[in-house]
């Protein structure tokens, strides 16, 4: 069964500091990784897609992939309380013609003003 | 920007009763999908509808569930027959390919 695995949190960081979320996947054909902010009650946000190995910046959001130690993570740079989210870390392959997505369960995020 | 429509947003049923849920993805996707979150777990895979027909269904997916794409815009989810366990939030979306898939807002399903 593929799983998607996140450290739980919750994790809480002051205003302005560096937030680090992790994510490691079981299935080695995963192909797409994506990282979802998701405010309570609300549906899920695209924040990064990451396809191949590496860094991937967008502004202050840096997506980090490691194919071979099946490893994802994401980096939040200077942290705003409106950060403050559920961060769903979100694995798909290509599986035919399907490209489902399988979920973690979320990393909690809170940022102290 | 395009985005993908949920209907309703909060629908109250009473156990037993059919629900019918509502999407409308984004008009030059091809792949269709519907997931579901319990409150306070994770977003799980329902189904997933290409070319028309489903390719892919989970073990939640039984026969109490059916998918439709009635009018080639509109995507349903039919639930028969719910039970208490079928509260939650039910999320479409719509992707064009293997890039990333758009959610909709949700919908609230409360069985009573």
């Amino acid at each position: 069964q593929k799983e998607v695995e996140q450290n739980s949190g919750p994790l809480s960081v002051p205003e302005g500091a560096i937030a680090s979320l992790n994510c490691t996947y079981s299935d080695r054909v995963s192909q797409s990784f994506f990282w979802y902010r998701q405010y309570s009650g609300k549906s899920p946000e695209l924040i990064m897609s990451i396809y191949s190995n590496g860094d991937k910046e967008d502004g202050r959001f840096t997506a980090q992939l490691n194919k071979a130690s099946q490893y994802v993570s994401l980096l939040i740079r200077d942290s705003q309380p409106s950060d403050s989210a559920t961060y769903l870390c979100a694995v798909s392959s290509s599986g035919g013609s399907n490209y489902k997505l399988t979920f973690g369960k979320g990393t909690l995020l809170t940022v102290n003003p | 920007e395009p985005e993908v429509t949920q209907t309703p947003s909060h629908q109250v049923t009473q156990m037993g009763q059919e629900v019918i849920l509502r999407c409308v993805p984004i008009s030059n996707h091809l792949y269709f999908y519907w997931y579901r979150q319990i409150l306070g777990q994770k977003v799980e895979f329902l189904v997933s509808f290409y070319n028309n027909e489903i390719s892919e269904k989970s073990e939640i997916f039984d026969d109490q569930f059916s998918v439709e794409r009635p009018d080639g815009s509109n995507f349903t989810l039919k639930i028969r027959s719910t039970k208490l366990e079928d509260s939650a939030m039910y999320f479409c979306a719509s992707r064009e390919g293997v890039r990333q898939a758009f959610f909709g807002q949700g919908t609230r399903l409360t069985v009573v």
